[in-house]
C-alpha cells in the first residue's frame, strides 16, 4: 500500500531561518502530491498539490515545492519563516497504489518558529 | 470561502454506545470522506461517498461503521458499538470531483470523539 515519510517530526526554527521539510511516499506511478497545513485550533487546509506538469509548486504564503519523481520525494520548502507560521504540516498523496479515492497522510511535522 | 463544518467539536460517549458524527460537506461538492487521527498517530482515511453510495474503504472501516447522506446537505458516520479504540479525532472532507479531476478535499475542523 501507498506509505509516506516526513523526515522530521519536530522542528523549532527562528524567524526568517529557511525551511525545508521532507517528504516521500512509497509508490511511483501516476500521482497526485499534496501539503496540508493545521494551525493550532483549526482544520486542515490545503497548502499545495502538484498533479501534473510543472514540478516546482507554488502555495499560499511564500510555500513552494519540488516534485522529483526519481526520488519520490515532494519536499515543501519556504525561503523565511515568520512566527504564523507555527503549525503542523502534512505530506499527502494519493494513487496509484491504494486507490485515487482516498489520501494518503504523512505522520505530521510540528514546526515551532521562535520569534 | 465556504468551508466543511462537522458537529459536534467534541463527542464523549460510554463505550459500546451508537454515535453519529455529523458533517455539512461544501455545497456544490460530489464526492465526501472520513478520516480519523488517533492520538500521535497518521491521519488515516476510512471511506470515500460518491452518488449515494460507498466508492472506496479501508480495513478499518469494518461493520461498525456506516455511512449515509440522509438528505442534501449532511453527510453523516455512525460508529455503532463503540470501543475505547474509537477514541480520535474525525475529519470529514469532501472535493469537487475525484482524484483526477484536479480538485483537492476540503477538511473540517473534526470531532474529537472520547470514549469512556
Amino acid at each position: 500500500a501507498q506509505s509516506v515519510s516526513q523526515h522530521n517530526h519536530h522542528v523549532i526554527l527562528s524567524e526568517a531561518a529557511s525551511l525545508e521539510l521532507g517528504c516521500n511516499y512509497s509508490y511511483g506511478g501516476t500521482v497526485n502530491l499534496f501539503w496540508y497545513v493545521q494551525y493550532p485550533g483549526q482544520h486542515l487546509q490545503l497548502l499545495l498539490k502538484y498533479f501534473s506538469g510543472d514540478p516546482l509548486v507554488k502555495g499560499i504564503k511564500g510555500f513552494e515545492a519540488e516534485f522529483i519523481k526519481s526520488k519520490f520525494s515532494f519536499n515543501l520548502r519556504k525561503p523565511s519563516v515568520q512566527w504564523s507560521d507555527t503549525a503542523e504540516y502534512f505530506c499527502a498523496v494519493n494513487g496509484p497504489s491504494g486507490g485515487y479515492q482516498k489520501v494518503t497522510f504523512g505522520i505530521g511535522t510540528k514546526l515551532q518558529v521562535i520569534p | 470561502e465556504p468551508e466543511v463544518t462537522q458537529t459536534p467539536s467534541h463527542q464523549v460517549t460510554q463505550m459500546g454506545q451508537e454515535v453519529i458524527l455529523r458533517c455539512v460537506p461544501i455545497s456544490n461538492h460530489l464526492y465526501f470522506y472520513w478520516y480519523r487521527q488517533i492520538l500521535g498517530q497518521k491521519v488515516e482515511f476510512l471511506v470515500s461517498f460518491y452518488n449515494n453510495e460507498i466508492s472506496e474503504k479501508s480495513e478499518i472501516f469494518d461493520d461498525q461503521f456506516s455511512v449515509e447522506r440522509p438528505d442534501g446537505s449532511n453527510f453523516t458516520l455512525k460508529i455503532r458499538s463503540t470501543k475505547l479504540e474509537d477514541s480520535a479525532m474525525y475529519f470529514c472532507a469532501s472535493s469537487l470531483q475525484g482524484a483526477f479531476g484536479n480538485q483537492p478535499q476540503h477538511f473540517g475542523d473534526g470531532t474529537r470523539l472520547s470514549i469512556l
